[in-house]
């Protein structure tokens, strides 16, 4: 079974459009992210989600929303799409908030979304 | 302002060792992170380090150096499999993770 799972993994569609990315993770973790990884390759969080505590990059616009239906989903909602959010959006869970003793965090196999 | 560096490409021979650096200016320190990502997939976790000195483990070996801001990851024994990026990553005094653009190893028989 896959640890952390999302879909679409691809996704191609028009600027203006609303689209909706999902992540389950399988593993009983208590936090969820979602990291934004451009073409120049960093990782940037843009949510993490912790007991019901949404924590936000203030950088984020609010376009972007994120959806806790349980712990274990944490779904990523898109409005009004541009070209600059073309990427590659990747979920990940770890153990809870503070992942210090093993900075472990799991990755699902990430969304490449590009807008036309 | 934080930010983490790395060479963006390394070449490096099957069978050799290569060392990836990483140096970084963040606001607090708890820590140090190498992932793995090969190309299309998700990063995943390498080391840990938190206090200085080498962490081994297998082939990879992690270093760190809180005084001087700066790590590596040492692979020895390398294998075309180990084609990949490797991300450093910083938890600062907030426990968030700043993380570098990477470094694109290449592996040649």
């Amino acid at each position: 079974d896959t640890a952390v799972s999302q879909t679409p993994k691809y996704l191609v569609t028009q600027m203006g459009n609303d689209k909706s990315i999902k992540c389950e993770q399988n593993l009983g973790h208590d936090t969820m992210y979602w990291y934004k990884q451009d073409s120049k390759k960093f990782l940037k969080i843009m949510f993490s989600y912790n007991n019901k505590e949404l924590i936000i990059n203030e950088t984020v616009p609010n376009r972007f929303s994120p959806k806790s239906p349980d712990k274990a989903h944490l779904n990523l909602h898109i409005n009004s799409l541009e070209l600059g959010d073309s990427a590659v959006y990747f979920c990940a869970s770890s153990q809870d908030l503070v992942t210090v003793n093993t900075g472990e965090l799991f990755f699902g196999e990430g969304s490449r979304l590009t807008v036309l | 302002g934080q930010n983490i560096d790395q060479p963006t490409e390394m070449t490096a021979t099957e069978g050799a060792i290569v060392q990836i650096n990483c140096t970084y200016q963040t606001s607090g320190f708890n820590g140090l992170f190498w992932y793995q990502q090969h190309a299309g997939e998700a990063p995943t976790f390498l080391s840990y380090n938190v206090l200085d000195g080498l962490e081994e483990k297998g082939r990879f070996s992690s270093f760190l150096s809180r005084s001087k801001g700066y790590s590596y990851l040492l692979l020895k024994e390398l294998q075309m499999k180990d084609s990949a990026s490797y991300l450093c990553a910083v938890m600062d005094s907030n426990y968030q993770l700043i993380w570098g653009a990477g470094t694109k190893l290449i592996i040649k028989p």
